[in-house]
């Protein structure tokens, strides 16, 4: 009984442009949320957090936002760039994280 | 450098034939923590502890144990391993349970059982 879905298992989008990720949970109980890269033969790396008691938060070239009442939350890269390739993770934390299946993202030149 | 190390990073075993992972981390995180990471499903937590001689299960716990005695090291221990358990294990450390930063994970562990 996965709390995190992450419904796309793909990605591909060309380099310069908008990469959207989406990830979507049950628990309304998770305090926030966590986006994890990894690359292959690596451990993941965290990327990005945000607040449940925040819609949005940037850093860089990676913002994401939350949707509460949809139990949503996504996150842009832009402009996606090669050395984004790679598999995203969605995660969620109440008293222990939750993680999604992953997205791998593929960046074409 | 801050960095959680396991060792080893791969790994074929028999079935039935114990085996420990080991993980141990530099930065005087309290919290530490054991995924699996399988093909659509990924990472599920295996056992946490939140401080020396503190740990619990996590959402899938069958088959492992661990244990806790220093602040740095978290082994994984298979005591009989089977065939589905072959997996892509990660440790993780924080500085607690609920760190907005992020956990640091190690490299991996891949093993295999046959």
């Amino acid at each position: 009984d996965q709390q995190v879905k992450q419904n796309s298992p793909s990605l591909s989008v060309q380099e310069g442009r908008i990469s959207i990720l989406n990830c979507d949970y049950t628990n309304s109980m998770f305090d926030y949320f966590l986006w994890y890269k990894k690359y292959p033969a690596e451990g993941p790396t965290f990327l990005i957090s945000i607040s449940s008691i925040k819609d949005k938060n940037e850093d860089g070239r990676f913002t994401v936002f939350l949707n509460k009442s949809a139990k949503h939350l996504s996150l842009h890269i832009v402009p996606s760039q090669p050395g984004d390739s790679a598999v995203y993770f969605c995660a969620a934390f109440d008293y222990k994280l939750s993680f999604g299946a992953g997205t791998t993202v593929t960046v074409r030149a | 450098e801050a960095q959680v190390t396991q060792n080893p990073r791969y790994l074929i075993t028999v079935t039935g034939k114990k085996l420990t992972v080991t993980c141990s981390q530099n930065m005087n995180h309290e919290y530490m923590s054991w995924y699996r990471q399988d093909p659509g499903l990924g990472l599920r937590q295996i056992y946490y502890s939140m401080n020396v001689e503190v740990t619990d299960k996590g959402d899938v716990p069958e088959g492992y144990k661990v244990s806790r005695k220093e602040k740095r090291n978290f082994p994984l221990i298979l005591e009989s391993p089977s065939p589905n358990q072959t997996s892509l294990y990660f440790c993780a450390s924080s500085l607690s349970g609920g760190s907005s930063q992020g956990a640091f994970f190690g490299q991996g562990t891949r093993l295999t059982v046959v």
